[in-house]
């Protein structure tokens, strides 16, 4: 099992351009979650999907950033204008929760993001 | 309000010595309860979970955690601490009866002196 895949690794880029963040979840699980972690806000829940339809976005901090999940093996974070304090790691992880049974989140190696 | 706490922001051992890293929850229904570490650079990784039965569980690496209902805390603890333990931990608490999402606490970062 490859694991949760995030592309790219590292990120640089201007202010005010696009870029956009890809994850590809462990085959099988249906529920896919977006992070971002800060030295300053630590680990902040950004959208979480279950079934590719996105259940929780309120974590998402404004307009510039959306997220989608077009099928179950793909999603993307996209923050458009980006701007220098959205500089941070951005984690992607999926689960595969079952009511009543124990289930857990694994998460991907991460994308570094500077905005310069 | 669900939420979690650690205590601790950062804690320095000596190698060997023992370890406890705090956990206090407040969820409304019974929890499911993980820990998960993070290596620098690196991303998270589960160390335990529980999620019933047993309120003792063995981790990876050597760790292990006490669920306590009456104090709502998920302590992790490991007896001997080597220098490889250096990392951040988080505690997490999710249900058990929805898909909702798992609610992560802020981190310990624990440094580990030779």
């Amino acid at each position: 099992d490859a694991g949760v895949i995030q592309s790219p690794r590292h990120e640089v880029t201007e202010m005010g351009q696009e870029v956009t963040l890809r994850c590809k979840p462990i085959s099988g699980h249906n529920s896919l979650f977006w992070y971002r972690q800060t030295m300053m806000r630590g680990l902040e829940l950004l959208i979480y999907f279950n079934n590719n339809v996105p259940i929780d976005d309120s974590g998402m901090p404004e307009d510039r950033f959306s997220a989608k999940m077009p099928n179950a093996s793909f999603s993307t974070l996209k923050i458009q204008p980006s701007e220098p304090r959205d500089s941070a790691v951005y984690f992607c992880a999926s689960s595969f929760p079952v009511e009543g049974l124990d289930y857990e989140q694994y998460f991907g190696p991460g994308t570094r993001l500077t905005v310069t | 309000a669900q939420s979690v706490t650690q205590p601790d922001i950062h804690i320095t051992v000596s190698e060997g010595a023992s370890l406890e890293l705090r956990c206090n929850y407040s969820y409304g229904a019974t929890p499911y309860l993980f820990w998960y570490v993070q290596s620098p650079g690196q991303g998270l990784q589960l160390l335990l979970k529980y999620f019933s039965g047993d309120t003792l569980v063995q981790g990876i690496k050597g760790f292990e955690a006490e669920f306590k209902r009456s104090q709502s805390s998920f302590n992790l603890r490991k007896p001997s601490v080597h220098w490889s333990d250096a990392a951040e931990y988080f505690c997490a608490v999710g249900s058990k009866t929805s898909y909702d999402k798992v609610i992560f606490g802020p981190g310990t970062s624990l440094s580990v002196i030779p």
